[in-house]
Parts: structure tokens; sequence; C-alpha cells
């Protein structure tokens, strides 16, 4: 079975400070994952995805995400929060192979102080 | 279009009463995805369809809940008998088969009084 575990539902961070964001997952065959970043009243939007290739995925927007097989952890970071990123961020989880439909967490919605 | 599209945006509707959602996915995408997102929680899974293959129901809550789609066309979401925990955002995304990226729809949310 596919799961996700976002810790901390709500983080804030000032302008210009680091934002991490904490994502581990569980997987019985290795996984796809993925970032989706949802801004105020807007659907989702894909920021980055880990498909077994390099395991330091670069994303939109300044995010990045390292796939740790070792720590089963997929974290999102960005060296300067904007007041722009301020939206809420869901990592995802799904199989290599079948229908790839998608086990979320339940978000970390990140607020930028100015 | 360019993306996803869903309608209604919004929909209040009694206790009781059957709902119907829709979703035009991007064209060419063969593979579609319904997707619920209760307040406060993540997305869950409900049904997922993948040309004219049978569709993957698994994730469907209850027999209130049932889905069609016409070729790799518009999807429909029908929600029976609709009771108050049924309120949520139903998200539609697609993709180019399955595996690729999903592109999500911007929801419909559903208020069931």
């Amino acid at each position: 079975a596919q799961s996700v575990t976002q810790l901390g539902s709500h983080v804030s961070v000032s302008e210009g400070a680091l934002v991490l964001l904490r994502c581990n997952y569980s997987s019985s065959v290795p996984p796809y994952l993925f970032w989706y970043v949802q801004y105020p009243n807007q659907g989702l939007q894909l920021l980055l995805k880990y498909t077994s290739a390099a395991t330091l995925v670069k994303g939109i927007n300044g995010f990045e995400a390292e796939f740790k097989k070792s720590e089963t952890s997929f974290h999102l970071t960005k060296p300067s929060a904007h007041m722009s990123d301020a939206a809420e961020y869901f990592c995802a989880v799904s199989l290599q192979t079948g229908a790839n439909n998608l086990f979320f967490g339940t978000g970390t919605r990140l607020t930028v102080i100015p | 279009g360019a993306g996803v599209s869903q309608s209604p945006s919004n929909k209040v509707t009694e206790k009781g009463k059957d709902v119907e959602l829709r979703c035009d996915p991007i064209s060419g995408h063969t593979a579609l995805y319904w997707y619920r997102q209760r307040l406060g929680q993540g997305l869950e899974f409900l049904i997922y369809f993948q040309g004219n293959s049978a569709p993957d129901k698994s994730g469907l809550p209850s027999d209130r809940f049932s889905a069609e789609r016409t070729g790799e066309s518009v999807s429909t979401l029908t929600i029976q008998r609709t009771q108050q925990e049924d309120s949520a955002v139903y998200l539609c995304a697609s993709s180019r088969r399955a595996g690729h990226e999903q592109f999500f729809g911007p929801g419909t949310r559903l208020t069931v009084l």
C-alpha cells in the first residue's frame, strides 16, 4: 500500500528565509513522488516530480526536492521564501506501474511573513 | 480549451438530492481521474478511467457514487441521495496516459445542506 505523511499542517517562514516542507512516504514498490501547489481559489499545479532518475529534482519557482530512499523522504525546499509562495503544498505518491492514481498527503499550508 | 475544465464551479444542494458533476479533460488525454478534497484534508482518489478499459472504481466511498466517461472525452461524476458528509471539492485530472503528469481542473465545490 502507498501512503504519504506530511509533518506540519501549517508552516510559517519570514520572507527571504529557507522553506522546508517535509514529506515521508510508504510504498511497497519503487514510487513516483510529486509535489503539487494549490494557490488560493486555484487548482493544483505540479511543482516537481521524481520518476527514478536524478534524486535531486528541480521544479518551478525555485523549489527543489531530494529523494532519500534510506529515509523514505521527499522534502521540499526553497532557499529564499517569497510572498508569492504562500499556498498549500501537497506531497503525493504513485506506483511506477498501473493506474498511477495519486495518494496525497494532508497538505501543508505555507505562510510567508513580510 | 488549454486545460481541464469542470462544471459547475459551485453546487449547493439539499440532503437527499442527486447531483452531477462534469469534467472536460485536455484533448488527447486518455487517462482521467476523479478525486475528493474534504475541508482540511488531502485529496482522496475516487475513480480512474484509461481509454476504453474498465474503470478502476476502488476509491468510490459508497454505491451512491458513480462515474461515466464516453470514450476519451467528457466524464460525469454522479452522487445519488447526497449526504452532508459528501460536502467537499471534487477535482478532476487528466493525463496523456497512465503514468504521465496529471493536470488538474479547478474543482467543483459541493455543499450539501
